[in-house]
Protein backbone atom coordinates (compact mmCIF):
# COMPACT_ATOMS: atom_id res chain seq x y z
CA UNK A 1 0.00 0.00 0.00
CA UNK A 2 1.38 3.19 -0.71
CA UNK A 3 1.67 5.85 1.89
CA UNK A 4 2.76 9.42 2.03
CA UNK A 5 4.02 11.44 5.65
CA UNK A 6 4.31 14.94 5.77
CA UNK A 7 6.55 16.36 8.45
CA UNK A 8 6.09 19.00 10.55
CA UNK A 9 2.43 19.15 10.83
CA UNK A 10 2.62 22.81 11.59
CA UNK A 11 5.54 25.57 10.99
CA UNK A 12 5.59 28.91 11.96
CA UNK A 13 8.39 30.91 9.87
CA UNK A 14 8.80 35.07 10.37
CA UNK A 15 9.05 36.77 7.30
CA UNK A 16 12.72 35.91 5.27
CA UNK A 17 13.30 32.79 7.30
CA UNK A 18 14.05 30.21 5.48
CA UNK A 19 13.33 26.17 5.72
CA UNK A 20 12.43 23.06 4.70
CA UNK A 21 8.90 20.70 4.46
CA UNK A 22 9.78 16.93 4.16
CA UNK A 23 7.42 14.26 2.38
CA UNK A 24 8.63 10.91 2.97
CA UNK A 25 6.42 8.38 0.86
CA UNK A 26 6.39 4.49 0.51
CA UNK A 27 5.36 3.49 -3.01
CA UNK A 28 5.54 -0.02 -5.37
CA UNK A 29 7.79 2.38 -8.37
CA UNK A 30 7.23 5.93 -8.48
CA UNK A 31 6.17 7.03 -11.34
CA UNK A 32 5.16 10.85 -10.02
CA UNK A 33 5.76 12.80 -6.77
CA UNK A 34 3.51 15.85 -6.41
CA UNK A 35 3.40 19.12 -4.50
CA UNK A 36 0.15 21.17 -4.54
CA UNK A 37 -0.21 24.37 -2.71
CA UNK A 38 -3.66 24.82 -0.42
CA UNK A 39 -5.57 28.25 0.74
CA UNK A 40 -7.94 27.50 3.49
CA UNK A 41 -11.57 26.83 1.98
CA UNK A 42 -9.99 26.36 -1.23
CA UNK A 43 -8.81 23.45 -4.01
CA UNK A 44 -5.61 22.36 -4.38
CA UNK A 45 -3.16 24.61 -6.75
CA UNK A 46 -0.63 22.51 -8.81
CA UNK A 47 3.01 23.23 -7.73
CA UNK A 48 5.41 20.58 -9.28
CA UNK A 49 5.34 17.19 -10.80
CA UNK A 50 9.21 15.05 -9.91
CA UNK A 51 9.94 12.10 -11.68
CA UNK A 52 12.88 10.90 -10.90
CA UNK A 53 15.80 10.85 -8.16
CA UNK A 54 17.61 13.97 -8.07
CA UNK A 55 15.68 15.53 -9.96
CA UNK A 56 14.58 19.66 -9.01
CA UNK A 57 11.94 22.26 -9.88
CA UNK A 58 11.75 25.81 -9.03
CA UNK A 59 9.28 28.13 -8.74
CA UNK A 60 9.68 31.85 -7.35
CA UNK A 61 10.98 30.97 -3.32
CA UNK A 62 9.75 27.39 -3.90
CA UNK A 63 12.56 24.33 -4.86
CA UNK A 64 11.47 21.05 -4.67
CA UNK A 65 13.89 18.08 -4.26
CA UNK A 66 13.58 14.38 -4.77
CA UNK A 67 15.45 11.55 -3.81
CA UNK A 68 14.50 7.55 -3.91
CA UNK A 69 12.42 7.77 -0.27
CA UNK A 70 11.73 11.56 0.25
CA UNK A 71 11.20 14.76 -1.33
CA UNK A 72 11.66 18.54 0.04
CA UNK A 73 9.82 21.87 -0.67
CA UNK A 74 12.43 24.14 0.34
CA UNK A 75 11.15 27.83 0.74
CA UNK A 76 13.76 30.88 0.27
CA UNK A 77 12.97 33.91 2.30
CA UNK A 78 9.54 33.14 2.22
CA UNK A 79 7.01 35.98 2.49
CA UNK A 80 3.15 36.08 3.96
CA UNK A 81 1.58 35.10 1.07
CA UNK A 82 3.19 31.81 1.40
CA UNK A 83 0.92 30.58 3.81
CA UNK A 84 -0.94 27.41 2.75
CA UNK A 85 -0.72 24.10 3.65
CA UNK A 86 1.71 22.38 1.12
CA UNK A 87 0.38 18.86 -0.06
CA UNK A 88 2.70 16.13 -0.70
CA UNK A 89 1.10 13.32 -3.53
CA UNK A 90 2.71 10.09 -5.27
CA UNK A 91 1.45 8.13 -7.76
CA UNK A 92 2.65 4.36 -8.64
CA UNK A 93 3.23 3.11 -11.83
CA UNK A 94 0.85 0.16 -11.36
CA UNK A 95 -1.95 2.60 -9.94
CA UNK A 96 -4.92 2.12 -11.88
CA UNK A 97 -6.27 5.32 -13.15
CA UNK A 98 -3.33 7.24 -12.20
CA UNK A 99 -5.06 7.80 -8.72
CA UNK A 100 -3.11 9.94 -6.45
CA UNK A 101 -1.78 9.26 -2.43
CA UNK A 102 -2.07 12.40 -0.83
CA UNK A 103 -0.21 13.29 3.07
CA UNK A 104 -2.15 15.60 5.68
CA UNK A 105 -0.24 17.98 4.77
CA UNK A 106 2.29 20.60 6.19
CA UNK A 107 0.30 23.86 7.56
CA UNK A 108 2.93 26.74 6.97
CA UNK A 109 2.27 30.01 8.67
CA UNK A 110 4.72 33.05 7.45
CA UNK A 111 4.17 36.49 10.05
CA UNK A 112 5.41 39.79 9.10
CA UNK B 1 -10.61 31.11 -19.15
CA UNK B 2 -10.45 27.17 -18.52
CA UNK B 3 -10.82 25.66 -15.95
CA UNK B 4 -12.80 23.32 -13.79
CA UNK B 5 -16.58 24.82 -11.78
CA UNK B 6 -17.84 22.99 -8.52
CA UNK B 7 -21.10 24.24 -7.62
CA UNK B 8 -22.77 25.40 -4.63
CA UNK B 9 -19.94 26.48 -2.82
CA UNK B 10 -21.76 25.62 0.15
CA UNK B 11 -24.69 23.27 0.65
CA UNK B 12 -26.62 22.65 3.84
CA UNK B 13 -29.00 19.28 3.91
CA UNK B 14 -30.95 17.61 6.40
CA UNK B 15 -29.77 13.50 7.39
CA UNK B 16 -31.20 10.95 5.01
CA UNK B 17 -31.72 13.32 1.86
CA UNK B 18 -30.08 12.33 -1.45
CA UNK B 19 -27.46 15.64 -2.17
CA UNK B 20 -25.46 16.05 -5.50
CA UNK B 21 -22.36 18.06 -5.95
CA UNK B 22 -21.78 19.38 -9.94
CA UNK B 23 -18.25 19.15 -11.06
CA UNK B 24 -18.06 20.73 -15.04
CA UNK B 25 -14.40 21.27 -16.41
CA UNK B 26 -13.91 23.14 -20.08
CA UNK B 27 -10.17 22.19 -20.16
CA UNK B 28 -11.13 18.88 -22.50
CA UNK B 29 -9.34 16.69 -19.75
CA UNK B 30 -10.49 12.76 -20.43
CA UNK B 31 -10.15 11.66 -16.84
CA UNK B 32 -11.82 13.41 -13.50
CA UNK B 33 -11.87 12.58 -9.81
CA UNK B 34 -13.89 13.23 -7.05
CA UNK B 35 -12.17 13.58 -3.44
CA UNK B 36 -13.14 14.02 -0.19
CA UNK B 37 -11.30 16.12 2.28
CA UNK B 38 -11.76 15.83 6.29
CA UNK B 39 -9.89 18.21 9.02
CA UNK B 40 -6.21 16.35 9.57
CA UNK B 41 -6.96 13.76 6.87
CA UNK B 42 -5.36 13.86 3.30
CA UNK B 43 -7.81 13.86 0.47
CA UNK B 44 -9.18 10.62 -0.26
CA UNK B 45 -10.33 9.46 -3.15
CA UNK B 46 -14.28 8.75 -3.12
CA UNK B 47 -14.80 7.86 -7.49
CA UNK B 48 -12.67 8.43 -10.72
CA UNK B 49 -13.67 8.18 -14.58
CA UNK B 50 -11.21 7.92 -17.19
CA UNK B 51 -13.31 8.18 -20.00
CA UNK B 52 -17.08 9.00 -20.66
CA UNK B 53 -19.51 6.22 -19.58
CA UNK B 54 -17.43 4.42 -17.49
CA UNK B 55 -16.10 4.81 -13.81
CA UNK B 56 -14.13 3.51 -11.12
CA UNK B 57 -14.97 2.86 -6.76
CA UNK B 58 -12.11 4.65 -5.08
CA UNK B 59 -11.21 4.17 -1.44
CA UNK B 60 -14.36 5.34 -0.28
CA UNK B 61 -17.18 4.92 -2.53
CA UNK B 62 -19.74 3.62 0.33
CA UNK B 63 -22.96 5.92 0.53
CA UNK B 64 -21.50 7.93 -3.34
CA UNK B 65 -22.43 7.58 -6.70
CA UNK B 66 -21.25 9.16 -9.91
CA UNK B 67 -22.29 9.23 -13.01
CA UNK B 68 -20.09 10.36 -16.72
CA UNK B 69 -22.56 11.01 -19.12
CA UNK B 70 -20.57 13.82 -20.98
CA UNK B 71 -16.53 14.77 -20.99
CA UNK B 72 -17.45 17.55 -19.55
CA UNK B 73 -19.04 16.85 -16.05
CA UNK B 74 -18.80 14.17 -13.45
CA UNK B 75 -21.87 15.00 -10.95
CA UNK B 76 -21.23 12.83 -7.54
CA UNK B 77 -24.41 12.06 -5.60
CA UNK B 78 -24.06 11.81 -2.18
CA UNK B 79 -26.60 9.51 -0.50
CA UNK B 80 -28.35 9.22 2.85
CA UNK B 81 -26.29 5.85 2.99
CA UNK B 82 -23.30 7.97 3.99
CA UNK B 83 -22.86 7.78 7.23
CA UNK B 84 -20.80 10.79 7.97
CA UNK B 85 -20.97 12.93 4.67
CA UNK B 86 -20.01 16.74 6.24
CA UNK B 87 -16.52 17.18 4.50
CA UNK B 88 -15.01 19.15 2.19
CA UNK B 89 -15.39 17.65 -1.73
CA UNK B 90 -13.25 18.74 -4.10
CA UNK B 91 -13.28 17.32 -7.78
CA UNK B 92 -9.86 17.10 -9.98
CA UNK B 93 -9.43 16.46 -13.66
CA UNK B 94 -6.43 15.01 -16.02
CA UNK B 95 -5.16 15.07 -19.52
CA UNK B 96 -4.47 11.35 -19.50
CA UNK B 97 -2.07 11.84 -22.97
CA UNK B 98 -0.27 15.13 -21.75
CA UNK B 99 0.66 14.74 -18.22
CA UNK B 100 -0.10 12.66 -14.37
CA UNK B 101 -0.64 15.85 -12.73
CA UNK B 102 -4.27 16.57 -11.46
CA UNK B 103 -6.32 19.88 -11.73
CA UNK B 104 -8.54 20.64 -8.88
CA UNK B 105 -11.93 22.62 -8.54
CA UNK B 106 -12.40 25.35 -6.20
CA UNK B 107 -14.33 22.92 -3.93
CA UNK B 108 -18.20 22.35 -2.33
CA UNK B 109 -18.33 22.54 1.54
CA UNK B 110 -21.66 19.88 2.27
CA UNK B 111 -22.70 20.05 5.74
CA UNK B 112 -25.66 17.82 6.74
CA UNK B 113 -27.71 18.18 10.45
Amino acid sequence: EDQVTQSPEALRLQEGESSSLNCSYTVSGLRGLFWYRQDPGKGPEFLFTLYSAGEEKEKERLKATLTKKESFLHITAPKPEDSATYLCAVQAYETSGSRLTFGEGTQLTVNP
Amino acid sequence: DGGITQSPKYLFRKEGQNVTLSCEQNLNHDAMYWYRQDPGQGLRLIYYSQIVNDFQKGDIAEGYSVSREKKESFPLTVTSAQKNPTAFYLCASRNRAKSYEQYFGPGTRLTVT
